[in-house]
């Protein structure tokens, strides 16, 4: 079973400046997914940032990285430079690195707010 | 242009009707997922499909039913049996094999009932 913990419903951050949100999670799985999806007002969910589990090396992808700390089950996405279109629900979420087990598990999210 | 179409973006229903709300893909795609999103709430997994013609209950499947006739459509009706349908509702596919990979979300269709 897993369970992922987001404990900041909202957060807000200056344009321009950095700002990291916080995930925690729990599984019993040894290999495993972690994700970021961001939620704009169109409510479509897109990917940001993806780390496999077995990997060490912190994934990045342009003005967003992560924090993961494996041993302390805590996978925070930092973004860097905050722009206008930043704005929108994050949600962490894992899911089991091997198909056959499917099950993606969301955290309850948290609100961006970008202050121009 | 490939990608994941869901209609209608709206629905209205009334009670004790049933609605099917629709889900395809041109990413060739072998799993699909429906979700279902209320608000303040992340993503619960409501069925999923690894393969045509099959398919297993997620965490909230009571007052849902799906079917996978084609690798390319995986369409969700919500019965008059489910107690509070009125949700924002998400499909989801992916590729399949010895490793998992990343799920890409459709547009979503917001259910209201009447």
């Amino acid at each position: 079973a897993q369970t992922v913990t987001q404990s900041q419903p909202e957060m807000s951050v200056q344009e321009a400046e950095t700002v990291t949100l916080s995930c925690t999670y729990d599984t019993s799985e040894s290999d495993y997914y972690l994700f970021w999806y961001k939620q704009p007002p169109s409510r479509q969910m897109i990917l940001v940032i993806r780390q496999e589990a077995y990997k060490q090396q912190n994934a990045t992808e342009n003005r967003f990285s992560v924090n993961f700390q494996k041993a302390a089950k805590s996978f925070s996405l930092k973004i860097s430079d905050s722009q206008l279109g930043d704005a929108a629900m994050y949600f962490c979420a894992s899911n089991p690195l091997y198909f056959g087990n499917e099950k993606l598990t969301f955290g309850t999210g948290t609100r961006l707010t970008i202050i121009p | 242009d490939g990608g994941i179409t869901q209609s209608p973006k709206y629905l209205f229903r009334k009670e004790g009707q049933n609605v099917t709300l629709s889900c395809e893909q041109n990413l060739n795609h072998d799993a699909m997922y429906w979700y279902r999103q209320d608000p303040g709430q992340g993503l619960r997994l409501i069925y999923y499909s690894q393969i045509v013609n099959d398919f297993q209950k997620g965490d909230i499947a009571e007052g849902y039913s799906v079917s996978r006739e084609k690798k390319e459509s995986f369409p969700l009706t919500v019965t008059s049996a489910q107690k509070n349908p009125t949700a924002f509702y998400l499909c989801a596919s992916k590729l399949a094999g010895g490793r998992a990979d990343t799920q890409y979300f459709g547009p979503g269709t917001r259910l209201t009932v009447l």
